[in-house]
Parts: C-alpha cells; structure tokens; sequence
C-alpha cells in the first residue's frame, strides 16, 4: 500500500515489557518522526531523524529508542512500558520539494500500559 | 524553542456559523506555519500552510487562515460551518533554523451542532 503505515493498530501490554511500533513509508521520504498525543498536550515529538541511520531527540525521548536502518523504516521501541507512556502514537514523514514541504501522518497506535 | 498557543480548546457552534480558532506561536524569526485536522479515530491531515507568499492561504474544504507576522497568529477561519467540520484542529509552526520538525499547539476541538 502507498503511502505511510503504522503496526499495530491497537496494542495492550503490561508495565516493564518492551513494545516496538512500526512504522512503514513508500515515499523515499528522508525525514521520519515519531509524536505521541496526549489529551491536553497535543503532538510532542518523541524523536526524528533527517535520514538513513542519522536520528535525533525530540521533546520527550525519555524511555524510548529508535533506529533506522532503512530510509523507509522507524521503529519505536519502548524498552521498558510504564503505565506513563499509555498514548496514542503517530508517525509521519516529509521531504523538501521545490522549497515546499509539509508531514504526512501515519493511522496511529493507540497503546495501553496495564 | 518555539511555542505554539491555540487559546481555545474546544469551540462549540452552531451549523452555518462562522468560526475563528486562534493560534499563536512565540517567534517571530522566519517560520513556516500549518494547521492540520484530525477527524475521530484518525491520523493528522493538512488543513493549509502558509510558507510564503500571500499571507492569506485557502483550504479546498472553505477555511482560511492569515500570517500575521506582528502579531505572531495563524488564526483559522470559516464563515459558515457544516456538521462534518467537526473534528480536532491543530496549529503547528517549523522553525526555517530546525529543518523540518514541527511544535504543534494543545489543539481545538471544533463542535458544530445542529
């Protein structure tokens, strides 16, 4: 499918487990990013990365890691869930062009700490 | 670090009526601005964005936003509203110095009544 993707959907875990949200482009796109929402706080950006194997703290990285190994993949792997990190969680991805540029959001991962 | 304020966090109006959600970012450094909505159970999808040019930018679905640089606002604007134009509506503002990473605002929760 065209376009960004984010697996699962929906995913119930239990505190200290590890939990990794996919997230899939057919863009090429070389920016990805991962934001959690919040009710109240809105987007915060969790962490991003300008290419393949280049990644850089956003907001709130805190309890999170990512790679990127290819430019069409980002994982976020949560090492350790804590009942703190219950969100919804979006991916997106952008790319310049002639000097324009805008993000595009994945479905989201609604993920819940027990 | 830019800051985004969207001074309203939830709008109740009735159908055909006009609507103004308010924006503000802190910076009045060279910024790139969007709004995005987010319909229930959905990812972001871009509303419009101003990145130059006139300071009046046009959504297809009827809503308009204006740059005001003084006043550091993005205020988004229709003059009448229809049921499906409820949703969520966030501003976000990008920093020309932070590449492509988006601050967003808490949100407006647009509630259009019939």
């Amino acid at each position: 499918d065209a376009g960004i993707t984010q697996s699962p959907r929906y995913k119930i875990t239990e505190t200290g487990r590890q939990v990794t949200l996919m997230c899939h482009q057919t863009w090429s796109h070389s920016y990805m990013f991962w934001y959690r929402q919040d009710l109240g706080h809105g987007l915060r950006l969790i962490y991003y990365s300008a290419a393949a194997d280049i990644t850089d703290k956003g907001e709130v990285p805190d309890g999170y890691v990512v790679s990127r190994s290819k430019t069409e993949n980002f994982p976020l792997t949560l090492e350790s869930a804590t009942r703190s990190q219950t969100s919804v969680y979006f991916c997106a991805s952008s790319e310049w062009v002639a000097g324009e540029t805008e993000q595009f959001f994945g479905p989201g991962t609604r993920l819940t700490v027990l | 670090a830019q800051s985004v304020t969207q001074l309203d966090s939830q709008v109740p109006v009735f159908e055909e009526a006009p609507v103004e959600l308010r924006c503000n970012y802190s910076s009045s450094v060279s910024v790139y601005l969007f709004w995005y909505v987010q319909y229930p159970n959905q990812g972001l999808q871009l509303l419009l964005k101003y990145l130059s040019g006139s300071t009046l930018v046009e959504s297809i679905n009827g809503f308009e936003a204006e740059f005001n640089k003084s006043q550091t606002s993005f205020h988004l604007r229709k003059p009448s509203v229809h049921i499906s134009d409820t949703a969520e509506y966030f501003c976000a503002v990008s920093d020309l110095s932070a590449g492509n990473m988006l601050t967003f605002g808490g949100g407006t929760r647009l509630m259009v009544k019939p």
